[in-house]
């Protein structure tokens, strides 16, 4: 079973609003992955985090591998109407090369024009 | 580039039925991944290839499920019989290796199984 706690569950907001959510887990992960899932899609990554504090941007998204290499999060500045859709962490734990990627339960977004 | 390639993108059956997955990887992605997702979830690994040898099969309910990657790029998933709890939607990527190495994924096989 998953083993990524993802919250909040549901955020329903307002055009221009900010948007934060975060994942967390018991493991260490050496990498985290974010994607986004549109109706009728498969997820698309947003952006991917290699290193334990890594701050890193992708146009008005941004996020963070936490410290302890257990934890990360997302950051929406300024949420558009296109921004609508279901937000997946995802970590990788790369020893032993199994390459298994863990997903969270998903955020799903809403944005009211 | 083209990303990874799934068909068919939809498919309607009856339960007992057979069903079949195709998946085309990123050109030069020696590591293939088959994931399930069911409804209101995030994806799970079913199967993980690496070039054409399956390294990670623990997840893959192999009574019904079958998967192939013969040449080491296209690879094949199949159901057989299909049950409704099969219903989901069937998610194809790939990487460049594995060791911290980006996942890409298809726009993925959507399955109802009747």
């Amino acid at each position: 079973g998953q083993q990524l706690n993802q919250s909040p569950q549901s955020m329903f907001i307002q055009e221009g609003e900010d948007v934060s959510m975060n994942c967390t887990s018991s493991s260490i992960f050496n990498t985290w992955l974010w994607y986004k899932q549109d109706p009728g899609e498969g997820p698309v990554l947003l952006i991917a985090l290699y290193k334990a504090g890594e701050l890193t941007s992708n146009g008005r998204l941004t996020a963070q591998f936490g410290i302890t290499r257990k934890d990360s999060f997302l950051n929406i500045s300024a949420s558009i109407p296109s921004d609508v859709g279901i937000y997946f962490c995802a970590g990788l734990k790369s020893s032993s090369n199994t390459g298994k990627l863990i997903f969270g339960q998903g955020t799903t977004l809403q944005v009211k024009p | 580039e083209a990303g990874v390639v799934q068909s068919p993108r939809y498919k309607i059956i009856e339960k007992k039925q057979p069903v079949a997955f195709w998946c085309n990887p990123i050109s030069g992605h020696n590591t293939l991944y088959w994931y399930l997702q069911n409804l209101g979830q995030g994806p799970e690994l079913l199967i993980r290839y690496e070039n054409e040898e399956a390294v990670d099969d623990s997840q893959l309910p192999k009574d019904r499920f079958s998967a192939e990657r013969l040449k080491g790029v296209d690879s094949t998933l199949k159901i057989q019989p299909a049950e409704l709890g099969d219903s989901a939607v069937y998610l194809c990527a790939s990487s460049l290796g594995t060791a911290g190495n980006t996942i890409y994924f298809g726009e993925g096989s959507w399955l109802t199984v009747v």
